[in-house]
């Protein structure tokens, strides 16, 4: 069984603070990896993609990716309100060349606080 | 910016009557998907369907579940006889191509309910 896992949180952030967001996976052989925002009630909206080992900027966002250590974060800097949502860790597991299914994980609450 | 749609927004049904969930995907993406998430749970894959077929299918999505691209931009999950455990959210994704890198967007969802 393919697994994501986070910490369910809440991370607590002052805002202007920096967010860290983690993220492990159980299968090496995982292609690309994806970070989206919840909020309640609403579907996952996509903040980044990564497939390379390093770091991935946009914006406010840096996502890191290690697979070596199946670990990937989320780093959202200067941090607003507006930020307090549900992230989601997704990860493609792909096996067929028809598809692209993503298995995510529970999600880390993050709450800004002004 | 294109969209995925979904309709209705909510659906409110007895156990064991059939529902039809539906989903305009983006207009020139090739692959369609649903995904459900029970309040508080994670977010679960259902199927994948490509070429009027389906590519993969999860365990969840046993023979109550059937989805159809009956015309040229919707695409339907059906659910034959509703049960109370499928009330959930039933969000379908679309992508442009099935390979690995490729982003799935999300539409709305379909909160459903079953009494």
């Amino acid at each position: 069984q393919k697994e994501v896992e986070q910490n369910s949180g809440p991370l607590s952030v002052p805002e202007g603070a920096i967010a860290s967001l983690n993220c492990t996976y159980s299968d090496r052989g995982s292609q690309s990896f994806f970070w989206y925002r919840q909020y309640s009630g609403k579907s996952p909206e996509l903040i980044m993609s990564i497939y390379s080992n390093g770091d991935k900027e946009d914006g406010r966002f840096t996502a890191q990716l290690n697979k070596a250590s199946q670990y990937v974060s989320l780093l959202i800097r200067d941090s607003q309100p507006s930020d307090s949502a549900t992230y989601l860790c997704a990860v493609n597991f792909m096996i067929k060349a028809a598809g692209n299914k993503l298995t995510f994980g529970g999600g880390t609450r993050v709450l800004v606080k002004p | 910016e294109p969209e995925v749609t979904q309709t209705p927004s909510h659906q409110v049904t007895q156990m064991g009557q059939e529902v039809i969930l539906r989903c305009v995907p983006i207009s020139n993406h090739l692959y369609f998907y649903w995904y459900r998430q029970i309040l508080g749970q994670k977010v679960e894959f259902l199927v994948s369907f490509y070429n009027n077929e389906i590519s993969e299918k999860s365990e969840i999505f046993d023979d109550q579940f059937s989805v159809e691209r009956p015309d040229g931009s919707n695409f339907t999950l059906k659910i034959r006889s509703t049960k109370l455990e499928d009330s959930a959210m039933y969000f379908c994704a679309s992508s442009e191509w099935g390979v690995a890198t490729d982003t799935q967007y999300f539409g709305p969802g379909t909160r459903l309910t079953v009494l």
